[in-house]
């Protein structure tokens, strides 16, 4: 019983290609994110949803474009893959815009290499 | 974007030491959140604090929120070999409509035999 997963854990793609990330958590939150950890593990948030609307879109290349079927799932999209995008991508949820609380809940990882 | 300065950058120690560590910010949060990473996976909450001056407490981990509202600090008594991991801390300012969390730039921690 996973709270947040993602799939694949690993990815390895050539530059230029298109490939596709996707969360899902069974925690019941409204509000879930993308994150990107660097090789020197700084962690930036990337996006943010809740209950299906954007809401926090930080200065990421109009490469990555988020999608949120559902509340319970956020998928993230990059386009023309480069070797910067190499870097591990975690998804996070919390509770909601509205709870006393931002508690994020992280998910396992999706390790993207680009050769 | 704006980053919290953790400090140290990385800790070595021996098994049963304490260890002590903190976060600042040059703008105030309302939120304190730390969380631990081991390797190959992702951030696990620590502890959350959400009040000025606020002591917490989880197991052999303890966290205070700064009373300037832009300090954080984390102790961990007695450590153990399961603690090897980097902290990071997080900082939110709580308003409608921002939930985003700053992260520190994390803290290595390793026992030494």
């Amino acid at each position: 019983d996973t709270a947040v997963s993602q799939t694949p854990k690993y990815l390895v793609t050539q530059m230029g290609n298109d490939k596709s990330i996707k969360c899902e958590q069974n925690l019941g939150h409204d509000t879930m994110y993308w994150y990107k950890q660097d090789s020197k593990k700084f962690l930036k948030i990337m996006f943010s949803y809740n209950n299906k609307e954007l809401i926090i879109n930080e200065t990421v290349p109009n490469r990555f474009s988020p999608k949120s079927p559902d509340k319970a799932h956020l998928n993230l999209h990059i386009n023309s893959l480069e070797l910067g995008d190499s870097a591990v991508y975690f998804c996070a949820s919390s509770q909601s815009r509205l709870a006393g609380n931002n508690e994020q809940f992280f998910g396992p990882g999706t390790r993207l290499t680009v050769l | 974007g704006q980053q919290l300065n953790q400090s140290p950058q990385s800790m070595f120690i021996q098994e049963g030491e304490d260890v002590s560590m903190n976060c600042t910010s040059s703008s105030i949060f309302n939120t304190w959140l730390w969380y631990k990473q081991d390797p190959g996976e992702g951030p696990v909450l620590l502890i959350a604090l959400y009040k000025a001056g606020e002591l917490t407490s989880n197991g052999r981990l303890t966290a205070q929120f700064g009373i300037t509202r832009k300090d954080s600090f984390l102790n961990i008594s007695a450590s153990i070999p399961s603690d090897v991991g980097i902290y990071f801390c997080a900082g939110q300012l709580r308003v409608f409509g921002n939930e985003k969390l700053t992260f520190g730039t994390g803290t290595r921690l390793t026992i030494i035999p």
